[in-house]
């Protein structure tokens, strides 16, 4: 049972340079989303999505694109990227009826940083 | 004021004591409270969800919730080294979706042999 897959782990980008990182999971999950963790500043949200061809802004969405083509999958891209771009990114999926509980599955995390 | 507060720690503790963990926050409107560990270059995993007011023991952990207070509380007994980890509160009103669940910053914990 994979669960939530992130790849890639690491990723070091040049400012200016676009990229994608990829969410999958496998557990049928209709909620899927994407935070950043950065120290000092916790979790924070950047997009997210309620179901397959649904996708909406979290607290810090500016720079980053989603898409959500199927139920398993949930790409987070990158435009342009930026140094304030550097940080540990998390995707994370629920069952709807684990939504009001708060239970979030989450992948191990991406690290990418922008020089 | 935010609406979830936590302190980071870090915390140090030897093995066998007991760890108070907390989070304060400032909507009335919160109705489901988590705690999530975070191991050292993991994801996140939830530890324990409690609705409304109360306690709630799974093991050596218990959390607690005081809602006029606004206060909620992880208590752990009996700490062992594999307990060192960071401990994220986290809550979301009652009936709110996966997009409005607020996380606090996190505790960092270590529990010492």
């Amino acid at each position: 049972n994979a669960g939530v897959t992130q790849t890639p782990k690491f990723q070091v980008l040049k400012t200016g340079q676009s990229m994608t990182l990829q969410c999958a999971q496998d557990m049928n999950h209709e909620y899927m989303s994407w935070y950043r963790q950065d120290p000092g500043m916790g979790l924070r949200l950047i997009h997210y999505s309620v179901g397959a061809g649904i996708t909406d802004q979290g607290e810090v969405p500016n720079g980053y694109n989603v898409s959500r083509s199927t139920t398993e999958d949930f790409p987070l891209r990158l435009l342009s990227a930026a140094p304030s771009q550097t940080s540990v990114y998390f995707c994370a999926s629920s069952l709807p009826g684990q939504t009001n509980t708060g239970e979030l599955f989450f992948g191990e995390g991406s690290r990418l940083t922008v020089l | 004021q935010k609406e979830v507060e936590q302190d980071p720690g870090p915390l140090s503790v030897p093995e066998g004591a007991i760890v108070s963990l907390n989070c304060t926050y400032s909507n009335s409107a919160f109705q489901y409270f988590m705690w999530y560990r975070q191991y050292s270059r993991k994801g996140p995993e939830l530890l324990m969800y409690t609705y409304s007011s109360g306690n709630k023991e799974d093991g050596r952990f218990t959390a607690q919730v005081d809602k006029s207070s606004k206060y909620i509380s992880l208590f752990i007994r009996d700490s062992q080294p594999s307990d060192s980890a960071t401990y994220l509160c986290a809550m979301i009103l009652y009936g709110g979706s996966q997009g409005n669940l607020i996380f606090g910053k996190g505790t960092k914990l270590s529990v010492k042999p």
